[in-house]
């Protein structure tokens, strides 16, 4: 089956940093994009990785292992308003693509 | 920019009663709708994938019985849940892509509440 998951909840502090995970287990994998989500809001789209490393853009990063079916969401310099969820989505090659996601992993950010 | 519209935004049925929801774009022309369920314990679940010029196929434990999807035209679709229970409650999310993009869009869902 198509699997993707997240740790549920994490903690940090303002002006620190948050490194939010992502495991999954698919065939046919064809990237992994990572999103936002407030409360209440729509998912927004952060970032896309399909190759291996780490990909810097600016507040977000995010870093992409295929070998372990690992991936990351790093937050740096964090504010109050960077709580949220954040969620893990694969895009998956089935004839056409379709993209699952994990359940979320709602950080809050405390001062 | 791109925009997807669902509608309603929240319901409430009795249980056993059916309601349909709709999802519009808007600014673009989707490719591929997704119909997701964010449960209660915000798990995200995909329900179906419509493709244009594809058959919709669903996903384990959604069938089309309890949640046909009509899709006939590129910026449109629309997904009823017949004979809700509690179960089916949650938020339901559609996301869109265009083309061989990668990025999903989405709309703000419609909140379903059974009763």
């Amino acid at each position: 089956g198509q699997g993707v998951e997240q740790p549920a909840k994490l903690m940090s502090v303002e002006g620190t940093f948050a490194r939010v995970n992502c495991t999954y287990s698919t065939s046919g994998f064809n990237g992994l994009s990572w999103y936002q989500q407030r409360e209440g809001q729509a998912p927004v789209f952060l970032s896309y990785v399909v190759l291996d490393g780490l990909k810097d853009s600016g507040h977000f990063s995010t870093f992409l292992s295929r070998s372990n079916g690992y991936s990351y969401l790093l937050l740096t310099e964090l504010q109050i308003k960077d709580s949220a969820s954040y969620l893990c989505a694969v895009r998956v090659r089935t004839g056409g693509y379709k993209v699952v996601f994990g359940s979320g992993t709602r950080l809050l950010v405390s001062p | 920019g791109a925009l997807v519209y669902q509608y309603p935004r929240r319901t409430i049925c009795k249980s056993g009663t059916s309601m349909r929801m709709e999802c519009q774009a808007v600014g673009f022309q989707a490719t591929s709708v997704a119909w997701y369920r964010q449960s209660p314990q915000k798990t995200f679940e995909l329900i179906a994938l419509s493709t244009v010029n594809s058959a919709i196929k669903y996903e384990q434990n959604f069938t089309q019985e309890k949640f046909p999807i009509s899709h006939p035209n590129l910026s449109f679709s629309s997904m009823t849940v017949l004979n809700a229970y509690l179960e089916d409650r949650g938020l339901y999310l559609c996301g869109v892509r265009t083309g061989g993009n990668t990025e999903v869009f989405f709309g703000k869902g419609t909140r379903l509440t059974v009763v």
